[in-house]
């Protein structure tokens, strides 16, 4: 079975500075992989995913991610964080069905 | 362009009362899920729908009933609740499947059991 492991449960860091949010995942089989972004008192949010394809894979708002299959990692980053970005973010991992494992949560708090 | 819509958004239950949280979406969705969120423990999977008529048990379905007799609902039924149910409950919907990570979250159910 399937399961996702959050090293950091939070991160501060400074506006403009860069910043890695890490994830790594256990499965016996190929999975597809997923971050999450959740703000105060909503729900979560699609921020990126892998399916295939190229290993590196970008959100529209300056997050990206790699697949790095021997490493089984995940890991997200952004080169210079913004206040706004201030979240809770979740690494999920999914095998071929119908479920979803979340990890436990990093929460993001960018300080000015 | 209401998506998923949770109500009610909070609730205080007493021990052994029950209650239904109900769920909508309005996109056409087959599939349905009910998440439960509790601090450091991220998002666990009580309940997930393949299609009006059919349901099925996630991770934590103790404690909980669900049905699903349209596309467009999906109730959450707690019976007995207990203060281990105290915590802020998500209803998602994906037009193909968690697999493809395209879940539509809700606002969020926050319940306290005292």
């Amino acid at each position: 079975a399937q399961s996702v492991t959050q090293l950091d449960s939070q991160v501060p860091v400074f506006e403009e500075a860069p910043v890695e949010l890490r994830c790594n995942y256990s499965s016996s089989v190929s999975v597809y992989l997923f971050w999450y972004v959740q703000y105060p008192n909503q729900g979560l949010q699609l921020l990126l995913k892998y399916l295939s394809g190229s290993t590196l894979v970008e959100s529209i708002n300056g997050f990206e991610a790699e697949f790095n299959k021997s490493q089984t990692s995940f890991h997200l980053r952004k080169p210079s964080v913004h206040i706004s970005d201030t979240a809770e973010y979740f690494c999920a991992v999914s095998e071929y069905g119908n479920k979803l494992v979340f990890g436990a949560g990093t929460i993001l708090r960018v300080k000015s | 362009n209401a998506g998923v819509t949770q109500t009610p958004k909070f609730r205080i239950l007493k021990i052994g009362q029950s209650m239904t949280l109900q769920c909508a979406q309005d996109m056409n969705h087959n599939y349905m899920y009910w998440y439960r969120q509790d601090p450091g423990m991220g998002l666990k999977l009580i309940y997930y729908s393949v299609g009006a008529g059919i349901t099925d048990k996630g991770e934590v379905p103790n404690g909980y009933n669900v049905s699903r007799s349209t596309t467009e609902d999906f109730p959450l039924r707690l019976e007995l609740a207990a203060p281990s149910q105290t915590s802020v409950y998500f209803c998602a919907s994906s037009p193909q499947g968690a697999w493809t990570g395209e879940l539509f979250f809700g606002e969020g159910s926050r319940l306290t059991v005292l």
